[in-house]
């Protein structure tokens, strides 16, 4: 069953505009993260977030998570058209030996 | 970074043949390689979980000696996907586990159309 849960599943915003996207899952986790996919490609790493860790930045990427909730925030700001991908959460839950699993994942849509 | 290729990129067969994909990690060893299938406009789904030197644990549904799986080296895992069928037809992306990180990394996906 899916672990990851994103929402919204499409999204589409103005080149300049901030992205949120967000995640939820269900079971105890070590760690969640964030995949981006162009079209027809292979899955490119953007961020990992530990179960001790709130928040993380990497250059426009901002990873919230709150375990509480069991939820994850992806934030990209000022969004590119090359940001036009779809992206995915994956959740490697507490003694799933690295495993991990997808949540559906978001088309993002950047217009010029 | 660590980088992972698959070979090859794409390729189409016949129905009823076999057809093997090859999975490697470039710049480290990895302990452990994952196999997953997408569907168009669909999520990653979990094929198997290998490890160099021991055999493959499958998810539930996938047929074993259907999709074969090898994990001769720390570098190179292949899966073959046997007496292939047109519903075989999908996007397999491979992965890669190695040394202090917990991050997958993927290669850049075969995509399979059985005729």
């Amino acid at each position: 069953s899916q672990q990851g849960e994103e929402d919204p599943q499409a999204l589409s915003i103005q080149e300049g505009e901030n992205a949120t996207m967000n995640c939820s899952y269900k079971t105890s986790i070590n760690n969640l993260q964030w995949y981006r996919q162009n079209s027809g490609r292979g899955l490119v790493h953007l961020i990992l977030i530990r179960s001790n860790e709130r928040e993380k930045h990497s250059g426009r990427l901002r990873v919230t998570l709150d375990t509480s909730k069991k939820s994850s925030s992806l934030l990209i700001t000022a969004s590119r058209a090359a940001d036009t991908a779809s992206y995915f959460c994956a959740t490697d839950a507490s003694g799933a030996n690295s495993k991990l699993t997808f949540g559906k994942g978001i088309t993002l849509s950047v217009r010029p | 970074g660590a980088v992972v290729s698959q070979h090859p990129s794409w390729v189409i067969c016949k129905s009823g043949t076999s057809v093997k994909i090859e999975c490697r990690s470039l710049d480290f060893q990895a302990t452990t390689m994952f196999w997953y299938r997408q569907f168009p406009k669909q999520s990653l789904m979990l094929m198997a979980t290998s490890n160099e030197g021991s055999k493959a644990t499958y998810e539930q549904g996938v047929e074993k000696d259907k999709f074969l799986i090898n994990h001769a080296s720390l570098t190179l895992s292949t899966l073959t996907v046997t007496s292939a069928h047109p519903e075989d037809s999908s996007f397999y992306i491979c992965s890669a586990v190695g040394g202090s990180t917990d991050t997958q990394y993927f290669g850049p996906g075969t995509r399979l159309t059985v005729l």
